[in-house]
């Protein structure tokens, strides 16, 4: 069975800081991993994605992960917030053998302080 | 736009009432899927549809019925609605295998009283 655990229900940062959002996960097999980030009212867009290859992967509006196998991590992290990343982001997991199904975190709240 | 279409955006139903959320896609995905998100829960399975013809339970099936009309769309259907059904439901859709990510519609919030 797959797992994922994001630390942090609620981030807060000023603008300008880094962001770091903390996902870990638990799978048997080698895990394709993935961020979402979801707006108000809006559904989920993927930011970027880990299947194999390159394990830095960077994604849309500056965003990048770097998958850890040896500490089962899969960090979010952006060098500088602005406002508008403060949205709800969402660390999810598969693998080949179960890649119709994708298994979501509980979610992660980004708050961006002026 | 290409996407996911869900219909309607808002319900509110009474308890025992049945009503029946669509999802259509235009991108031709083999896959759908519906999860519904509740707070501090993250997004749970409910059912999906690998492929037109087939359907199979998700972690959350009870009180949920589907169709997977043709290619293009995948109802969600309750039969008998409880206030523990409240809930935002999102319809997404893959092709092929899942190791490109979902495309996800807006969601349906659904409020049972």
């Amino acid at each position: 069975a797959q797992s994922v655990t994001q630390l942090g229900s609620h981030v807060s940062v000023s603008e300008g800081a880094l962001v770091l959002l903390r996902c870990n996960y638990s799978s048997s097999v080698p895990p394709y991993l993935f961020w979402y980030v979801q707006y108000p009212n809006q559904g989920l867009q993927l930011l970027l994605k880990y299947t194999t290859g390159a394990t830095l992967v960077k994604g849309i509006n500056g965003f990048e992960a770097e998958f850890k196998k040896s500490e089962t991590s899969f960090h979010l992290t952006k060098p500088s917030a602005h406002m508008s990343d403060a949205a709800e982001y969402f660390c999810a997991v598969t693998s080949y053998s179960s890649a119709s199904k994708i298994i979501f975190g509980s979610g992660t709240r980004l708050s961006i302080r002026p | 736009n290409a996407g996911v279409t869900q219909t309607p955006k808002f319900q509110v139903l009474k308890t025992g009432q049945s009503m029946t959320l669509q999802c259509a896609q235009d991108m031709n995905h083999n896959s759908m899927y519906w999860y519904r998100q509740d707070p501090g829960m993250g997004l749970r399975l409910i059912y999906y549809s690998a492929s037109e013809g087939t359907t199979d339970k998700g972690e959350v099936p009870n009180g949920y019925n589907v169709s997977r009309l043709n290619k293009r769309e995948f109802s969600l259907r309750l039969e008998s609605a409880a206030p523990s059904q409240t809930s935002v439901y999102f319809c997404a859709s893959i092709q092929g295998l899942g190791t490109y990510g979902y495309t996800f519609g807006s969601g349906t919030r659904l409020t049972v009283v």
